[in-house]
């Protein structure tokens, strides 16, 4: 079982929804982060959360707005999307230590359709 | 030249034998080096780290890096059909609190029953 939960699972929205994705984890870790990944390709890096605040924002489309309440919380939300954007969207957290060996530990991702 | 560089296979190895997945990095900066499995469908799940030169051994599972040659290394021994997987090398660098981790685009084992 993952120690970091997202919902939904499965995600199918319109161009004009707005609808968020949610990220929790209890693993005490203070770096959080949400990759997209699209088939047959690596994850990519969207929006790095250290100590609640945003370290890194990829260049990331106005139309994902990250927002981390509080250590254990991260969210995704989601507004006028394209459909290139479906992909599976992938949470995951880290300890914020520099020794090396504070590996990323992904949910199970939510895999979102944009019709 | 990408930052991250694996062979995407796919690699086909018959069961029992041992799968050698190798990955090359650009950036000598960086600090740690994970290896993910990733079924179809479902998110990376982590399989072993490695940050100190020479090797690593965790089972059937043996990761080797060489700074000097920006190179790292998965060994799998007693490969089973349910290695069968998408296998994403991944470099780190730790940076004011927050890994910064890039992927290879990760190659795709065939264990042969």
């Amino acid at each position: 079982d993952t120690e970091v939960t997202q919902t939904p699972k499965h995600l199918v929205m319109g161009m004009t929804n707005k609808k968020s994705l949610k990220c929790e984890q209890h693993m005490g870790h203070r770096a959080m982060y949400w990759y997209k990944q699209k088939a047959k390709k690596p994850p990519e890096l969207m929006f790095v959360y250290s100590y609640e605040k945003l370290s890194i924002n990829e260049s990331v489309p106005s139309r994902f707005s990250p927002e981390c309440p509080n250590s254990s919380l991260l969210n995704l939300h989601l507004h006028a999307l394209q459909p290139e954007d479906s992909a599976l969207y992938l949470c995951a957290s880290s300890h914020t230590s520099g020794t090396g060996d504070s590996p990323l530990h992904f949910g199970n991702g939510t895999r979102l359709t944009v019709t | 030249q990408k930052e991250v560089e694996q062979n995407s296979g796919p690699l086909s190895v018959p069961e029992g034998a041992i799968a050698s997945l190798n990955c090359t990095y650009s950036d000598r900066g960086s600090q740690s080096f994970f290896w993910y499995r990733q079924y179809s469908g479902k998110s990376p799940e982590l399989i072993m780290f490695i940050y100190s030169n020479g090797d690593k051994e965790d089972g059937r599972f043996t990761a080797q890096l060489n700074k000097a040659s920006q190179y790292v290394s998965l060994l799998i021994r007693d490969s089973q059909p349910s290695d069968s997987a998408t296998y994403l090398c991944a470099v780190n660098i730790f940076s004011g609190g927050y890994q910064k981790v890039t992927f290879g685009i990760g190659t795709k084992l065939q264990v042969i029953p």
